[in-house]
């Protein structure tokens, strides 16, 4: 399977802990994007990544979340003293510039799903 | 922040029938995508589009990125119960790379 896959698929913890998820990408892609979803919403940005440079963070990523790509492959992404609020779907997508670099398709993991208590 | 308009927000059709869905935005992207999503799971691409203008197609479903840049139209012919999902838009920004901006979605339901 060449898809993006993320590890885990499910993650409940208590409030306060701390959580780090996975994301490998597609292998021969070098940009990989982190989203949130939250239920009946679509997703919502919050990283991104080219090669092992971290280019632009959302808002939405509190000091709470750090995200790492080291070696230009896989990406981490870990939140520190989980609130409930941060109850969501953790999705990863990858992908690469194709056309001279003027196209750009993103393909998605199938999602860790987040539920603080 | 840039927002995408999708309509409608849920579909209740017959099988059999055709399906239309729209996004529009008061911004100019460069690429719009269609992505079907099923419960617990990740999007799925299903269309990708980067011309104004361009109309795409893949099997049953058909897509147009709007002349202005601003809107886009999702079509599903002869609709069967395995469509069943919600469907999302999604745009990338004027300066063409990068994150996404997605619609609301829209719940699609099939009844056999």
């Amino acid at each position: 399977d060449t898809g993006v896959s993320q590890n885990p698929r499910h993650k409940i913890t208590k409030r306060g802990q701390n959580v780090t998820f996975r994301c490998d990408p597609i292998s021969e892609h070098n940009r990989l994007y982190w989203y949130r979803q939250t239920l009946g919403q679509g997703p919502e940005f919050l990283t991104y990544f080219q090669n092992e440079a971290q280019l632009e963070k959302s808002r939405l990523l509190s000091d709470r979340f750090s995200a790492e790509r080291p070696k230009g492959s896989f990406s981490t992404l870990e939140i520190q003293r989980t609130e409930q609020g941060d109850s969501a779907m953790y999705l990863c997508a990858s992908s690469s510039l194709t056309s001279g670099g003027h196209q750009e398709t993103q393909y998605f993991g199938p999602g860790t799903r987040l539920l603080v208590l | 922040g840039q927002q995408l308009n999708q309509s409608p927000q849920s579909m209740f059709i017959q099988e059999g029938e055709d399906v239309s869905m729209n996004c529009t935005s008061s911004s100019i992207f460069n690429t719009w995508l269609w992505y079907k999503q099923d419960p617990g799971e990740g999007p799925v691409l299903l269309i990708a589009l980067y011309k104004a203008g361009e109309l795409t197609s893949n099997g049953r479903l058909t897509a147009q990125f709007g002349i202005t840049r601003k809107d886009s139209f999702l079509n599903i012919s002869a609709s069967i119960p395995s469509d069943v999902g919600i469907y999302f838009c999604a745009s990338a920004g004027g300066t063409s790379y990068g994150k996404l901006t997605f619609g609301q979605g829209t719940i699609l339901t099939v009844h056999p």
